[in-house]
């Protein structure tokens, strides 16, 4: 089973600036990497597939890089609405497809 | 658009069954595998079962194995999850998600408290 681990656990950020957030996996899934955002009583939702390609309607300022074992998640510019908490998930090996334990981005 | 309505949960006695339902529309459900996602109150979130397009082939977390079920019924597009032997950790929002990788949409989740 592939580990994914997270860091940091919580990312307190200005709104405005700069949020980037990292995603390790324990062996290499290429670039079969996603990112999911929650907010509180809500659904994950799609952000990032493909480890750096936008799902439908999510806004540039959400980009991903990576590919191997080390992936990152950065937020140009904070918005408002942003915050909530950010899973990655590797879908290279499974089952099982597993997801990191999570980066809660709060407000600073 | 894509919607995906889930169903069925409830309190219920540990060692007791119960069986989620997940309503899909919007897209073409026999051509897609589902899975099944949980999440413990204020936890991650923990990948449950997956089946694919045409109810084939299932994979299930070990955590599950042998107690869960997942099937699909096309006539209806229906995903369900039958849970036996339900243990309080099994306790979570239960979500389904389309599939097959990434898991492009998820419905809203149902509650399942497992507790005497």
């Amino acid at each position: 089973e592939i580990v994914m681990t997270q860091s940091p656990a919580t990312l307190s950020v200005s709104p405005g600036e700069r949020a980037t957030l990292s995603c390790r996996a324990s062996q290499s899934v290429s670039s079969n990497l996603a990112w999911y955002q929650q907010k509180p009583g809500q659904a994950p939702r799609l952000l990032i597939y493909g480890a750096s390609t936008r799902a439908s309607t999510i806004p540039a300022r959400f980009s991903g890089s990576g590919s191997g074992t080390e992936f990152t998640l950065t937020i140009s510019s904070l918005q408002s609405e942003d915050f909530g908490v950010y899973y990655c998930q590797q879908y290279y090996n499974w089952p099982p497809w597993t997801f990191g334990q999570g980066t809660k981005v709060e407000i600073k | 658009q894509v919607q995906l309505v889930e169903s069925g949960g409830g309190v219920v006695q540990p060692g007791r069954s119960l069986r989620l339902s997940c309503a899909a529309s919007g897209f073409t459900f026999s051509s897609y595998g589902m899975h099944w996602v949980r999440q413990a109150p204020g936890k991650g979130l923990e990948w449950v079962a997956v089946i694919s397009h045409d109810g084939s082939t299932e994979y299930y977390a070990d955590s599950v194995k042998g107690r869960f079920t997942i099937s699909r019924d096309t006539s209806k597009d229906t995903l369900y999850l039958q849970m036996n032997s339900l243990r309080p950790e099994d306790t979570a929002v239960y979500y389904c998600a389309k599939g097959p990788s990434p898991f492009d949409y998820w419905g809203q989740g149902t509650l399942v408290t497992v507790s005497s």
